[in-house]
């Protein structure tokens, strides 16, 4: 089945610096990769997302990067506010099962911005 | 608020009650998912509707757990004779097709 590896578990950073989280994923087949934020109480919220028929996505201070061969995905945030502090979860569909879209989430990210 | 909505958001019952959670997905989205989130974990998927019909159920989801999507809009997830291991966040997510969309999620306490 889809393995999906996120690392690493804490990021700590000041606030403006940039920050990277790196997912690997097993399921060569996969080929859309969701990023989504995560505050305390709430449901994870979807920021980002890359086909596999691109390379990199970007949307004002925030970019996807993706290397099919190497099966791995990057998160990277720019300029970082301390709004941004929460956990970054990566995610891959497992193709495996019919093209259902069900996702397998990375173990997550506890980012946490220094002001 | 044209988002995912979740019912209840908070639910405690006692070990081997029955607990009924609802989803109502955005409009039009066919795609439905359940997930289940332990704390400091990623969500875990649990089953999937397509429309009316229930296409997909993980292991996770034993003979305990039973869920439906009647008319392919809202969906129920049903949990009977809960046990402690049951405590967790319940999500719903929907989707046009690629992107999911999360609820707010419904956080179960089993005493």
């Amino acid at each position: 089945g889809e393995n999906v590896e996120q690392h690493p578990s804490t990021l700590s950073v000041q606030e403006g610096d940039s920050a990277v989280i790196k997912c690997t994923y097993s399921d060569s087949a996969s080929n859309y990769f969701p990023w989504y934020k995560q505050e305390l109480g709430k449901g994870p919220q979807l920021i980002i997302d890359i086909r596999s028929n691109v390379g990199e996505k970007k949307d004002q201070r925030i970019a996807v990067t993706l290397n099919k061969t190497a099966k791995h995905f990057s998160l990277h945030i720019t300029e970082t506010q301390p709004e941004d502090s929460a956990v970054y979860f990566c995610a891959a569909p497992y193709q495996g099962s019919g093209n259902t879209g069900k996702l397998i989430f990375g173990q997550g990210t506890t980012l946490q911005v220094k002001p | 608020d044209t988002g995912v909505s979740q019912n209840p958001r908070h639910k405690i019952t006692k070990r081997g009650q029955n607990v009924t959670f609802r989803c109502d997905p955005i409009s039009e989205h066919n795609r439905l998912y359940w997930y289940r989130q332990t704390l400091g974990q990623g969500p875990e998927f649990l089953t999937y509707f397509q429309n009316e019909a229930q296409l997909e159920k993980s292991r996770l989801l034993s003979d305990r757990f039973s869920a439906e999507r009647p008319k392919g809009s809202f969906s129920t997830l049903e949990i009977q004779r809960t046990e402690q291991g049951d405590s967790a966040m319940y999500l719903c997510a929907s989707s046009p097709w690629n992107e999911q969309f999360f609820g707010p999620g419904t956080r179960l306490t089993v005493l």
